[in-house]
């Protein structure tokens, strides 16, 4: 069965550092997500993409962050100047679009800044 | 607008019923339901579109009222493994194309043997 998966699973990094991780959305997906979970918290949409762009993003979406489809398969976010509070489980969620609204999920990346 | 969940919390013995409920102050298009446990991503379980249709897979089923902005999971007849927590996701007014869904906080479910 057709899955989302993410790298990497865990990623430790230092206060100010660039962090990118990484989403291989289900194949024929076409629409994209990024989504934030802090620990014990509910899960925060972040950013939506679809057709090379994004199409919506949230207030926690500023400037520091990015995401890229920079092939056919990848779709990547990327954190430029990391804060304390950007520890979190980051999703990745994918849907085929059209009538084919199910939003599956990656195993998540969990992003620990010290 | 995030969804109001309820129960916050609730404690099964395996073989009991419970019910989730998840409801919202502005009309939705879709109703997602999603069991998370610990460490893990959250799992899709199943979707309802607008128009009160009853869903339902071996013990778990949905429904969801429309005029009530309200959708209520069902777990009949509880087993370890429906331990977890479980969130719903609302997709909001007409549907449109974004599809981008609105989560609750989630109601954590514990089934004891």
């Amino acid at each position: 069965e057709p899955e989302v998966t993410q790298t990497p699973s865990h990623q430790v990094t230092q206060m100010g550092q660039e962090v990118i991780l990484r989403c291989v959305p289900i194949s024929n997906h076409l629409y994209f997500y990024w989504y934030r979970q802090i620990l014990g918290q509910k899960v925060e949409f972040l950013v939506s993409f679809y057709n090379n762009e994004i199409s919506e993003k949230s207030e926690i979406f500023d400037d520091q962050f990015s995401v890229e489809r920079p092939d056919g398969s990848n779709f990547t976010l990327k954190i430029r100047s990391t804060k304390l509070e950007d520890s979190a489980m980051y999703f990745c969620a994918s849907i085929a679009g059209g009538p084919m609204r199910e939003q599956y999920f990656g195993p998540g990346t969990r992003l620990t800044v010290t | 607008q995030q969804p109001v969940q309820s129960p916050q919390a609730v404690i099964l013995r395996e073989g009991e019923d419970a019910v989730i409920n998840c409801s919202s102050s502005k009309a939705l298009y879709s109703v997602h339901w999603y069991r998370q446990k610990h460490g893990e991503a959250p799992v899709f379980l199943m979707i309802l579109l607008k128009g009160g249709e009853q869903k339902g897979h071996d013990k778990i089923s949905a429904s969801f009222n429309e005029k009530k902005q309200q959708s209520s999971l069902y777990l009949t007849a509880s087993q370890l493994s429906y331990s977890g927590t479980y969130f719903c996701g609302t997709e909001m007014g007409s549907g449109g194309s974004n599809y981008k869904l609105t989560f609750g906080k989630g109601t954590l479910l514990t089934v004891n043997p």
